[in-house]
């Protein structure tokens, strides 16, 4: 069975461009998270989705991020005008039953 | 609200020696307790969970772990480590009664193994 794939891998960008990450979860997980996990720190959560329905997005920064899972399948995170801070790993998970299982992660760099 | 502390953020062992990493946690209503391991340009992969029960569950690769309501703590054990376990190792609470649901994680401890 394959896992959670994410693409691209890295990315690097100036402050003030965009950039996507896309996430394809395991099939039959309806839950799909999307983690913020700066250098040298644990994953912080910034949006889940039951099927395409946002559940939680209270940790994502709305005036420059956002997410969207349209069919309940795959999931874009997008940045608009990333910024230093930004710079961080994006991992992305889907959920079965009690556990998460995550994907390799996007490594963003903004300069 | 919840938290997870992992003091460590640093673990330096000789391969072979036995090994913990300590977690404590904060939440006021039944926690179910993870531990993750992630190993270099990797995702987090599940080591094992806690369910309200047993206190020690067993996970893969010869890790253990034990809750402690009392100490507020859940740390992982290893009798006898490999350098294939060189890696950061992540604790984490599930919150709002729904297992795995919404994990909130520790910072991390850095396993180093030395030869």
């Amino acid at each position: 069975e394959a896992g959670v794939t994410q693409s691209p891998r890295y990315a690097v960008l100036q402050e003030g461009q965009a950039v996507s990450f896309w996430c394809d979860p395991i099939s039959g997980h309806d839950t799909l998270y999307w983690y913020q996990q700066p250098r040298d720190q644990g994953p912080q959560l910034l949006v889940y989705f039951r099927d395409e329905a946002v559940i939680d997005n209270s940790q994502l920064p709305s005036d420059r991020f956002s997410a969207v899972r349209p069919k309940g399948t795959n999931s874009t995170l997008k940045i608009q005008s990333a910024k230093q801070g930004d710079t961080a790993t994006y991992l992305c998970a889907s959920r079965d039953r009690d556990t998460q299982y995550f994907g390799p992660g996007t490594r963003l760099l903004v300069l | 609200a919840q938290s997870v502390t992992q003091p460590d953020a640093r673990v330096t062992v000789s391969e072979g020696a036995s090994l913990q990493l300590r977690c404590k946690y904060s939440y006021f209503g039944t926690p179910y307790l993870f531990w993750y391991v992630q190993y270099p340009r990797q995702g987090l992969q599940l080591l094992l969970k806690y369910y309200p029960g047993d206190p020690v569950v067993q996970g893969v690769n010869g890790f253990e772990a034990e809750f402690s309501k009392s100490n507020s703590s859940f740390h992982l054990r290893k009798a006898s480590v490999h350098w294939s376990d060189w890696a950061v190792y992540f604790c984490a609470v599930s919150v709002n009664n729904n297992a795995g649901a919404k994990l909130t994680f520790g910072g991390g401890t850095r396993l180093t193994v030395r030869p």
